[in-house]
């Protein structure tokens, strides 16, 4: 079946890095992805719709300069965090619809971060 | 604007009971779909169940199945002969279309004890 393969899974780095999160759908084309973010203990929480040859749609409160979002392909959408501070330690995690019908939305597996 | 509650932030049951998670929806739209998610600690985020709202039917997956009542905006999710790796966090879910984002409740951690 369609699968999401979001890399990495996990990444540690210095405060002040920026850190790119990618998310590629193998074997179908997706027109759109969404980014989730889940803090400890939390729900996951929409940050952003990413869309294929266009501007990304940010939800309330999510810094669209810090968190920037290309999906530049229809196989592929990354996040990156720059600057990533203490603060934007969490897990991220995408999902694309397949386009078929009757076909669930796919996971990626997600991405911990930890800024030192 | 939809929102997904969750009553129950915890629950423990013994393996091979029967157990029920809760979930109320808010939404104005006739149709949409709900969906009973599995986070167990790999995180990895695992579809239990799915319901399309226009359908009466309540759904079942082996020994998971839904009460839909959509009147009441409700969407409970019973396990049966709960097993230990039934032991996970349970996030219902809503989705206006089966291309848009998921909104998700704040999840129910669920315990089986051996």
């Amino acid at each position: 079946g369609a699968v999401v393969s979001q890399h990495p899974s996990w990444v540690i780095c210095k405060s002040g890095t920026s850190v790119k999160i990618e998310c590629r759908s193998l074997d179908f084309q997706a027109t759109t992805m969404f980014w989730y973010r889940q803090f400890p203990k939390q729900s996951l929480m929409l940050m952003a719709t990413s869309n294929e040859g266009s501007k990304a749609t940010y939800e309330q409160g999510v810094e669209k300069d810090k968190f920037l979002i290309n999906h530049a392909s229809l196989t592929l959408s990354t996040l990156t965090v720059t600057s990533a501070h203490p603060e934007d330690s969490s897990f991220y995690i995408c999902s694309a619809p397949p386009g078929e019908s009757n076909q669930p939305q796919h996971f990626g597996d997600g991405t911990r971060l930890s800024i030192l | 604007a939809q929102t997904v509650t969750q009553s129950q932030p915890e629950m423990s049951v013994q393996e091979a009971e029967t157990v029920t998670l809760s979930c109320t929806y808010d939404t104005s739209e006739n149709n949409y779909y709900l969906f009973w998610y599995k986070q167990p600690p790999s995180r990895q985020m695992i579809l239990v169940i799915r319901q399309e709202a226009y359908k009466q039917q309540n759904a079942t997956e082996n020994r998971f199945s839904v009460n839909f009542q959509k009147a009441a905006k409700s969407f409970s999710l019973k396990i049966s002969d709960s097993q230990l790796g039934d032991t996970a966090m349970y996030f219902c879910a809503f989705t206006q279309n089966r291309d848009d984002k998921i909104i998700f409740g704040k999840g129910t951690r669920l315990h089986i004890l051996p």
